[in-house]
């Protein structure tokens, strides 16, 4: 089993909302920090948002932050974030991310394409 | 916010040879704790983003030895002691003192 895997990806149009799902396996999801990354077509990788192992805080990146909604769900292992009034500058490859302490995985991404 | 800047953009090395990607913070990413929170990732073509070295200087779990990070004020390393075909991709800094956290812009290893 791959520890995560994201999914909810597709082409919306701009204005558009769409829910991202990341369901981990393989750790004890509940005990640890989860984040969002984000990678454009052929840039570098831009951190998106985190969320803390309880769900009760969060933070996010000051260009997502009003537009972006993460939450996450312990009894289903999953991690979610809500995107709504997407823009053509959000369509990225999203990656759901677990970064320590001493468990480090990356999923493979979703593809979110923002076009009318 | 935490900047972080990688040099150099393009690192082009001879298999066998060391190479060297250093990046800056433009504030110290030392906690309180001792620990400075900065991760090295590596992303191979078509891939997603791998774990190198964590809290600055820590090899990840299965990471070859020839990879290494090191720390100085604000001022980090990552060397490969002797490159292999393998090793080519995007290496990128990552701080994780501060939110919003961030990436440097990334550091693509290929070989001559």
């Amino acid at each position: 089993q791959v520890p995560l895997v994201e999914s909810g990806g597709g082409v919306v149009q701009p204005g558009g909302s769409l829910r991202l799902s990341c369901v981990a396996s393989r750790f004890t999801f509940n005990a640890f920090d989860m984040h969002w990354v984000r990678q454009a077509p052929g840039k570098g990788l831009e951190w998106v948002t985190f969320i803390r192992s309880d769900g009760r805080n969060a933070f996010y990146a000051d260009s997502v932050k009003g537009r972006f909604t993460v939450s996450r769900d312990n009894s289903k292992n999953t991690l979610y974030l809500q995107i709504d009034s997407l823009r053509s500058e959000d369509s990225a490859v999203y990656y759901c991310a677990v970064m320590g302490p001493n468990i480090y995985y990356w999923g493979q991404g979703t593809l979110v394409s923002v076009s009318s | 916010d935490i900047a972080m800047t990688q040099s150099p953009i393009s690192l082009p090395v001879t298999p066998g040879e060391p190479a060297s990607i250093s990046c800056r913070s433009s504030q110290s990413l030392l906690h309180t704790n001792g620990d400075n929170y900065l991760d090295w990732y590596l992303q191979k073509p078509g891939q997603s983003p791998q774990l190198l070295i964590y809290l600055g200087s820590i090899r990840a779990s299965g990471v070859p030895d020839r990879f290494s990070g090191s720390a100085s004020g604000t001022h980090f390393t990552l060397k490969i002691s002797r490159v292999e075909a393998e090793d080519v991709g995007v290496y990128y800094c990552m701080q994780l003192l501060q939110t919003p956290f961030s990436f440097g812009q990334g550091t693509k290893l290929e070989i001559k």
